[in-house]
């Protein structure tokens, strides 16, 4: 069964600083990953996903992601953190023989000034 | 273009007692998939729907049921609620495409409260 871990609970930077958020996947074939974001109180809004086309996958507000099959890692970055990113944010994997979302326990990213 | 919609807001309920949350796809979609949150961790998959029937279900009890209408709207019905199923639900709807299920787009959730 696919699953993704990500490796730090929360990831604190300064503004203008950038952002790395670590995700490892486990899959026994090519996966479909994506990265989610949840601002507090709200629901799940899509960053980006991967589906095997290019291995740099750019999604909005500026975050990008890297599938890395050799290290099986799809961390998020961000040249610049903003006030606004400040979230939690979910790796996911979707089983695609079950068509379902398996999602990593999330990292609260926090931003300060 | 309306986003995914889910009502209640918000639910508070006792022990015991029976809950529906209701949930909209975005408009061209035609699957719709529940997950619960529980506080502090991530979004866990309940079942799946597409034409009328469930497709896939995830680890929760027989408590846990619902139903997908012919305008693609669906109910998540929870029986004989436990504290434990304070959580907030949310829906998800894609649109199946060649056999597997598209990008899944997610409404603002349910927060359902049980005393």
């Amino acid at each position: 069964a696919q699953s993704v871990t990500q490796l730090d609970s929360h990831v604190s930077v300064s503004e203008g600083t950038p952002v790395l958020l670590r995700c490892n996947y486990s899959s026994s074939y090519s996966p479909s990953l994506f990265w989610y974001v949840q601002h507090p109180n709200k629901g799940l809004q899509l960053l980006l996903k991967y589906t095997s086309a290019a291995t740099l996958v750019k999604g909005i507000n500026g975050f990008e992601a890297e599938f890395k099959k050799s290290e099986t890692s799809f961390h998020l970055t961000k040249p610049s953190a903003h006030m606004s990113d400040a979230a939690e944010y979910f790796c996911v994997v979707i089983d695609t023989g079950f068509q379902k979302l398996v999602f990593g326990t999330g990292t609260r990213l926090l931003v300060s000034p | 273009d309306a986003g995914v919609t889910q009502s209640p807001t918000h639910l508070i309920k006792t022990r015991g007692q029976q809950v529906t949350l209701r949930c909209s796809p975005k408009s061209g979609h035609d699957t719709v998939s529940w997950y619960q949150q529980a506080l502090g961790q991530g979004p866990q998959f309940i079942f799946q729907y597409y034409e009328e029937e469930e497709r896939q279900r995830g680890n929760f009890p027989d408590r846990f049921s619902g139903h997908q209408f012919p305008n693609y709207s669906s109910e998540l019905n929870v029986n004989a609620l436990l504290l434990g199923d304070s959580a907030l639900y949310l829906c998800a709807s894609s649109l199946v495409r060649q056999g597997y299920t598209d990008t899944q787009y997610f409404g603002p959730g349910t927060r359902l409260t049980v005393l």
